[in-house]
């Protein structure tokens, strides 16, 4: 594929709702993260995954976020019961393999929980 | 992983060369130093990594210390559209993540 894309680009939600945010890597790549970015700061690492499994969940900021991968392919985050402090960017990226340095960023999406 | 300091802004006019620091004094022998750059509103885009010897693709050029506790990225003739924010990031092979701090606003003034 062109590139890692993520849908939908926009999401607004009222509080108490549950979300699911998708992401697609780029063909062939083994590796796929997600990442939390809030206004004005920088990205803070939830899950990885290698292959449809998550070797580290340590990163998910609460149990009402959880992720799933089919095989090598498209990833789902799933936010339960939204709060406002869930409002930010979550961030894609896939790389060939887990481990090497250049991770391919999609587009995010913008979630903003009213 | 080792922790990142980067001036919070920089200034560069165009056409000029953009050196951007970041010091990583507790960096440890097998980890690397990644440069990243976000343009506003876009996801973050790979620049260049290294481990001690410097580097040099068709974005930028990465020069390490010989200690390695610091580093410089250079982009040569900055353009308008190089405006991002710059996050230089230490990690070690394995780790799966990227510890990605405030990095350095990077202006870039005609």
């Amino acid at each position: 594929g062109a590139g890692v894309s993520q849908s939908p680009s926009n999401k607004v939600t009222e509080k108490g709702k549950d979300v699911e945010l998708r992401c697609d890597p780029i063909s062939g790549h083994t590796a796929l993260y997600w990442y939390r970015q809030r206004l004005g700061q920088g990205l803070e690492f939830l899950i990885y995954f290698q292959g449809n499994s998550a070797p580290d969940k340590s990163g998910l900021p609460s149990d009402r976020f959880s992720a799933e991968r089919t095989g090598e392919s498209v990833s789902t985050l799933t936010i339960q019961r939204t709060q406002q402090e869930d409002s930010a960017v979550y961030l894609c990226a896939s790389s060939k393999q887990v481990g090497t340095g250049e991770q391919f960023f999609g587009p995010g999406t913008r979630l903003t929980v009213l | 992983d080792a922790k990142t300091t980067q001036p919070p802004s920089m200034d560069c006019a165009e056409g000029r060369a953009a050196n951007l620091p970041c010091n990583h004094s507790t960096i440890s022998g097998n980890e690397y130093v990644y440069w990243y750059r976000q343009i506003h509103s876009q996801g973050p885009q790979y620049i260049i990594h290294g481990l001690k010897n410097n580097e040099t693709n068709e974005m930028a050029s990465l020069i390490i210390t010989e200690d390695r506790k610091s580093s410089t990225l250079i982009l040569p003739h900055a353009t308008l559209r190089d405006t991002a924010v710059y996050y230089c990031i230490v990690r070690s092979y394995n780790n799966n993540d990227m510890r990605f701090g405030a990095g350095t606003r990077l202006t870039v003034k005609p």
